[in-house]
This record gives C-alpha cells, sequence and structure tokens, in this order.
C-alpha cells in the first residue's frame, strides 16, 4: 500500500549546526506535504508545507526541499537549538476522488523522526 | 487567541465503558480531523468532517463514534467495541480546501486515554 516513511528513526546533532530530516513519499499523485514538529505530550505543531509545483519553500531557519523524480522530501533547519529537539513528521495528501469536492484533505503521516540537539 | 482546545488531558475508561473526548475550535475552521497515536508511530485518521452534520470514516474508525452538530465542536467517543483504546488522540481543523492553495492542519494537545 502507499506509505509515508522516513529514513532515520533518531537524529542527533550539535548545538549550532544544520539538521536534515528526510521523507520518502510513494504515493507520486500526492500535491501537497507538511512537516510538522511535536514536542512531548503536545499536539504536532505546523512548521512548512510546499506544493507539488515547487521544489524548494524557505521559512525563518526552516527550508523543505521536493524532490519529486525519487519521491524524496527533506526538512533542514538552520543553526540547530536545544528548542528544536522534538519528534518531525512529514505528511502527504494524497489526491482522493471521494473527497476532492469537499473541504476536508486525508493527510498520510510518516512515522516520525526524534532530534536530539547536543549542547 | 485562536485555536483547538482538547479535554480532558488526561482520561481514564473502565471495562465496557464508553468515553467521550471533546475538541473545540474557534478557528471558523470548516474542516475538523480526528486521529489516534500510537507510541513510536505516526497519525491515523479516525474520522473527519468537512462540514457541519456531515461525518466520514477514516482508516481506523471501528470502535469510535463522532457528531458534528456545531461548526466548532466535534466530540468524539470511544465505544466500549474499541478492544484497544489506550492511544493519544489528537484533534484538527483547517480551512475549506481549495484547489492549489495550502491548507495545513491544525492540532490540539491532545487527549491520552488510558484503560483501568
Amino acid at each position: 500500500g502507499e506509505s509515508v516513511g522516513l529514513h532515520l528513526p533518531t537524529l542527533s546533532v550539535q548545538e549550532g549546526d544544520n539538521s536534515i530530516i528526510n521523507c520518502a513519499y510513494s504515493n507520486s499523485a500526492s500535491d501537497y506535504f507538511i512537516w510538522y514538529k511535536q514536542e512531548s505530550g503536545k499536539g504536532p505543531q505546523f512548521i512548512i508545507d510546499i506544493r507539488s509545483n515547487m521544489d524548494k519553500r524557505q521559512g525563518q531557519r526552516v527550508t523543505v526541499l521536493l524532490n519529486k523524480t525519487v519521491k524524496h522530501l527533506s526538512l533542514q533547519i538552520a543553526a540547530t537549538q536545544p528548542g528544536d529537539s522534538a519528534v518531525y513528521f512529514c505528511a502527504e495528501n494524497p489526491l482522493r476522488p471521494s473527497i476532492s469536492s469537499g473541504s476536508a484533505r486525508q493527510l498520510t503521516f510518516g512515522s516520525g523522526t526524534q532530534l536530539t540537539v547536543l549542547p | 487567541d485562536g485555536g483547538i482546545t482538547q479535554s480532558p488531558k488526561y482520561l481514564f475508561r473502565k471495562e465496557g465503558q464508553n468515553v467521550t473526548l471533546s475538541c473545540e475550535q474557534n478557528l471558523n475552521h470548516d474542516a475538523m480531523y480526528w486521529y489516534r497515536q500510537d507510541p513510536g508511530q505516526g497519525l491515523r485518521l479516525i474520522y473527519y468532517s468537512q462540514i457541519v452534520n456531515d461525518f466520514q470514516k477514516g482508516d481506523i474508525a471501528e470502535g469510535y463514534s463522532v457528531s458534528r452538530e456545531k461548526k466548532e465542536s466535534f466530540p468524539l467517543t470511544v465505544t466500549s467495541a474499541q478492544k484497544n483504546p489506550t492511544a493519544f488522540y489528537l484533534c484538527a481543523s483547517s480551512t475549506p480546501h481549495r484547489a492549489n492553495s495550502n491548507q495545513p492542519q491544525h492540532f490540539g494537545d491532545g487527549t491520552r486515554l488510558s484503560i483501568l
């Protein structure tokens, strides 16, 4: 079946270094991708999103890259800080004709990568 | 501040008991969603609602029920038919889907349900 997966379940980086979190997706029909950050005991927090007609989008200290050829998504965090320690999820929105005329989007989530920032 | 409020934060269920998890949003979003998260895993969709008085089953709807009588509220009932209810439950909402536009889902801080 379709799946959204991550290459590494854990990632440790030194404070101040750049972090790269990767995500592979298998549904070539997906047109929208989102990165979320989830801290312990809290709900996922939106970080950045990208549509399939783009290959790069930048936010504050974060950049998302989309490579549709190999179905790969990455999140780059510049100058990683202790507050960046969390689980990061990618989510994709495969086109589903059953709800294409409605207001809701169904997202498929990956299992997450635990980012740990070392002092 | 606008946001999504889930209550209670922790909930315990006895054998054979139904419990209801609350989700309220003041973001004026049409669409609302319920997800289940198990340890070390991603989110799985239980139910979603595109508009008041409408809701659809997600990938793991068995043993759950919902209602959408008001735009702001989307309560989830975990019934006794759900044999493995222990999980972290997350509610989300989003603006109406529009072609070629971005509408990320925004989440509450979850309810952790455990079995006594």
